[in-house]
């Protein structure tokens, strides 16, 4: 198993650019999650999926647009970047029948920079 | 809105010192807290506290929760050079019997131990 895996790695953009953060998993975890993370804030949650087809809003959702197609793969996209979502996102997911947080799998993180 | 406040922000330290980090939260129907070790990659699991004065031990670390105070803290002894890292402390919390497996994060402790 790949467990979950972030593509791109690293991206750079300019305002205005738009792109997709794809996550994908080969757990057949229901549930999967998009956090932020800035310096001294932690990790914030900007979306959710508790199963294809359906997401919905966390605590950053602002700026940001999820889908959830299929089961495995959880899209965010940025359609008009800004240099406040300059960031590293990392994606999770976890099993409905066991979502104890402690089972959280995440994703190894995508380093974006908006210029 | 809910809180989880880690301190210190940062910790400087040397090899064999013993630290202590610190998690305050304030949440609406707590349900545990987990602390993560983060090493310029995804977090990573090391407990998760569900019962008051219950100490999780893992060699050098230990935690223990005071639900009644609301807070939580993260031993580490004899400290080592690997300690480095990030520490992150989250709470999960239930809304009317699902929370969907949301965590909300405190900012980190950057542990720095030399040697």
């Amino acid at each position: 198993n790949a467990g979950v895996t972030q593509t791109p790695k690293f991206r750079v953009l300019k305002t205005g650019q738009s792109m997709t953060l794809l996550c994908a998993q080969d757990m057949n975890h229901e549930y999967m999650y998009w956090y932020r993370q800035d310096p001294g804030m932690g990790l914030r949650l900007i979306h959710y999926s508790v199963g294809e087809g359906t997401t919905a809003k966390g605590e950053v959702p602002d700026g940001y647009n999820v889908s959830r197609l299929k089961k495995q793969n959880f899209l965010l996209g940025l359609e008009s970047a800004a240099p406040s979502q300059t960031s590293v996102y990392f994606c999770a997911s976890t099993s409905l029948r066991r979502l104890s947080p402690s089972l959280r799998h995440f994703g190894p993180g995508t380093r974006l920079t908006v210029l | 809105e809910d809180k989880v406040v880690q301190s210190p922000l940062s910790l400087v330290v040397h090899e064999g010192d013993t630290v202590t980090l610190n998690c305050s939260y304030e949440v609406t129907n707590f349900r545990s807290l987990l602390w993560y070790k983060q090493e310029k990659k995804a977090p990573t699991f090391l407990f998760m506290l569900t019962s008051s004065g219950i100490e999780k031990k893992s060699g050098r670390l230990s935690s223990i929760l005071d639900k009644k105070e609301l807070f939580s803290i993260l031993n580490i002894t004899a400290t080592q050079t690997g300690d480095s890292a990030i520490y992150l402390c989250a709470v999960d919390r239930s809304a009317g019997g699902t929370s969907y497996g949301k965590l909300t994060f405190g900012q980190g402790t950057i542990l720095t131990v030399h040697p």
